[in-house]
């Protein structure tokens, strides 16, 4: 069974804090996906990471693969509290043909205060 | 319009009760999916469906069932509700070379 540990569970912090979310696995995952998810809401893609090293940017969000491909970070620069939520990350890997097998961490829900 | 729309959005049941979640969507995907999320669990797939004519258990199926009617179209199924099943319950569909999914807005779920 593959595992996505993700760190922290819990992290409130002032605006203008910067914060890194670490999401880690003993498996290998042909990619990863990030995604956001607010209040009465469902799950949102914000970035999916596929090469080992590889880095990505969504404005103030910085997504970081690891190079051997188990692990992943995403850092928030100067946050907001429209950065509030939770989020996810999600590992996938190839089940045979185009067909995917994605497993989710548990989340990191990230209250960030005015 | 949401691309991926969840009817309804709140429910409340009592124990024994059958209930039917319904799930369409406008993206024109063969696949769609049924998790579950539990504060502290994260999301755990109950089936999954990659065209009309094929359904698949996820890790968590047991106590539901599921039904393709189309294309656009996936129910969910809580033949006998227990109160373990209290959730929020999300329909993804997903394209298929890269596995992201698009997700509906939930159904949240309580059974007394």
């Amino acid at each position: 069974t593959q595992l996505l540990e993700q760190s922290p569970q819990f992290l409130s912090i002032q605006e203008g804090e910067n914060l890194t979310v670490y999401c880690n696995s003993s498996s290998v995952f042909s990619s990863l996906q990030w995604y956001r998810q607010e209040p009465g809401e469902g799950p949102v893609l914000l970035v999916t990471v596929v090469t080992g090293g590889e880095v990505k940017k969504l404005k103030r969000l910085t997504f970081q693969f690891g190079d051997a491909r188990k692990d992943s970070s995403l850092h928030i620069t100067a946050a907001q509290p429209g950065d509030t939520g939770l989020y996810l990350c999600a590992g996938a890997t190839n089940s045979g043909g185009s067909n995917y097998k994605l497993t989710f961490g548990k989340g990191t829900l990230l209250t960030v205060n005015p | 319009d949401a691309d991926v729309t969840q009817t309804p959005r709140n429910r409340i049941t009592k124990t024994g009760k059958r209930i039917m979640l319904e799930c369409s969507q406008t993206k024109g995907h063969d696949r769609m999916y049924w998790y579950r999320q539990d504060p502290g669990l994260g999301l755990r797939l109950i089936y999954y469906s990659f065209d009309v004519k094929d359904i698949n258990k996820g890790e968590i199926s047991d106590g539901y069932s599921v039904s393709r009617q189309a294309q656009a179209k996936f129910s969910l199924s809580l033949e006998s509700a227990i109160p373990n099943q209290t959730a929020l319950y999300f329909c993804a569909t997903s394209a298929p070379n890269t596995g992201e999914l698009f997700f509906g807005e939930g159904s949240r779920l309580t059974v007394l």
